[in-house]
């Protein structure tokens, strides 16, 4: 089974400042996908952005952007311009492109956006 | 509108008493899993279904049980609930892996989760 580590359990942010939410992964796969799901108070897990590992350039969705680091396995989010509705739960999910079906998701970081 | 309808929402129930969480998907996807999350252990999996009639276990099946009469639905069953089961449950269903094309996968489609508390 693949593993996905989220070493952050918690972080915090300033209202309007930029954050970085580590996560890392274990796999001997060339193909697969990443993604960054947000969990806000109310549980439903959103979708924030992914990454297909065979694209070399980072993905970015509004002020979400990765960094993705193949070689390291590090697969980080980046929250630029933090709002209060960014507070949340946020998950890293990997999913073999190849033969997987299933998702795997790290641990969690609960982000704290301070106003 | 593409969703995953989960129900309920809320559950408090009593050791022993057999129970469903249904879980119902319109986007036609073919696979479909159940997922408990649990605080610093992120989201695992119970157990999945490639298509009706077909299920497997995931890394957490003890205590559950599942069904896939039918390609929408995917419900979730406990037979005999027992504290250890209280936990937040989630639905999921995606594309079925082996039918995409890079760059299609959209990721999992989640319901809005199942509180079980068992007393």
């Amino acid at each position: 089974a693949q593993t996905v580590t989220q070493s952050q359990p918690e972080m915090s942010v300033q209202e309007a400042e930029t954050v970085t939410l580590s996560c890392t992964y274990d796999t001997s796969e060339s193909d697969y996908y990443l993604f960054w799901y947000k969990q806000p108070p109310s549980r439903q897990m959103i979708l924030v952005i992914r990454q297909e590992a065979y694209k070399q350039q980072n993905a970015t969705e509004n002020r979400f952007s990765v960094n993705f680091q193949k070689a390291a396995k590090s697969f980080s989010l980046k929250i630029s311009d933090s709002q209060l509705g960014d507070a949340a739960m946020y998950f890293c999910a990997y999913r073999s492109g190849q033969t997987g079906n299933q998702f795997y998701f790290g641990t969690g970081t609960s982000l704290t956006v301070i106003p | 509108e593409a969703q995953v309808t989960q129900n309920p929402r809320y559950l408090i129930t009593v050791t022993g008493k057999k129970l469903t969480v249904t879980c119902s998907q319109n986007m036609n996807h073919e696979y479909m899993s159940w997922y408990r999350q649990d605080p610093g252990l992120g989201l695992r999996q119970i157990y999945y279904s490639m298509n009706v009639e077909v299920t497997d276990k995931g890394d957490v099946p003890e205590g559950y049980k599942v069904s896939r009469k039918e390609k929408r639905n995917f419900p979730l069953i406990l037979e005999s609930p027992s504290p250890n089961q209280t936990s937040l449950y989630f639905c999921a269903s995606s594309l079925y892996a082996a039918f995409l094309e890079r760059g299609e996968d959209t990721g999992a489609f989640f319901g809005q989760g199942t509180r079980l508390t068992v007393v």
